[in-house]
């Protein structure tokens, strides 16, 4: 299968900071990469779809200025939480599916913990 | 209603059980059907793929889909404790582009 790299795997931030997650398809180029956010015991929440060379496309009720997505290369996409608060603690994952696949290969993960 | 509902569980077996997680769904056009296993605080991992019906058989997991009843199952054999995880069931159409529905994940434990 393919391989997501998400890096960091977790991080802890003051509250007004801001956080730069990123998201690499280590071996296959990906025009698209999804942003999902995860609660405890909860499924994944899809936030916004990444899109290559174009603005993100975010879901129903998720800021696009608080989580602003980048994707400037067909193998990184980031995600920056910006003015972090405490609420915005979760985990999130990144995923993309590589050209021919019909399913998707998901990042490990980042915790983010905001105090 | 959701277009895709899974049992969040928790389910609980002895080691050596045969493990039964189901999920089903409302959109007729879903034709590719996946299941995903998460351990805890890790990202998911693609256990299982199938398209339309049928089932398939990949070492001591089956995915079984039933496109009729609009239900799909991930059978474990033989379960381990290795096997404790949240299982989600995942599908899309073929006319989604990239869009995948999820389920909300069942949380399964092996008992040694």
């Amino acid at each position: 299968g393919a391989v997501v790299s998400q890096h960091p795997s977790r991080v802890i931030c003051k509250s007004g900071t801001s956080v730069k997650i990123e998201c690499r398809s280590l071996d296959f180029q990906a025009t698209t990469m999804f942003w999902y956010r995860q609660f405890p015991k909860q499924s994944l929440m899809l936030m916004a779809t990444s899109n290559e060379g174009s603005k993100a496309t975010y879901e129903q009720g998720v800021e696009k200025d608080k989580f602003l997505i980048n994707h400037a290369s067909l193998t990184l996409s980031t995600l920056t939480v910006t003015s972090a608060h405490p609420e915005d603690s979760s985990f999130y994952i990144c995923s993309a599916r590589p050209t021919g696949y019909t399913e998707a290969f998901f990042g490990q993960g980042t915790r983010l913990t905001v105090v | 209603q959701k277009e895709v509902e899974q049992d969040p569980g928790p389910l609980s077996v002895p080691e050596g059980a045969i493990v039964s997680l189901n999920c089903t769904y409302s959109n007729s056009a879903f034709q590719y059907f996946m299941w995903y296993r998460q351990y805890s605080r890790k990202g998911p991992e693609l256990l299982m793929y199938t398209y339309s019906s049928g089932n398939k058989e990949d070492g001591r997991f089956t995915a079984q889909v039933d496109k009729s009843s609009k239900y799909i199952s991930l059978f474990i054999r033989d379960s381990q404790p290795s096997d404790s995880a949240t299982y989600l069931c995942a599908m899309r159409t073929s006319n989604t582009g990239n869009q995948f529905y999820f389920g909300t994940g069942t949380s399964l434990t092996v008992i040694p």
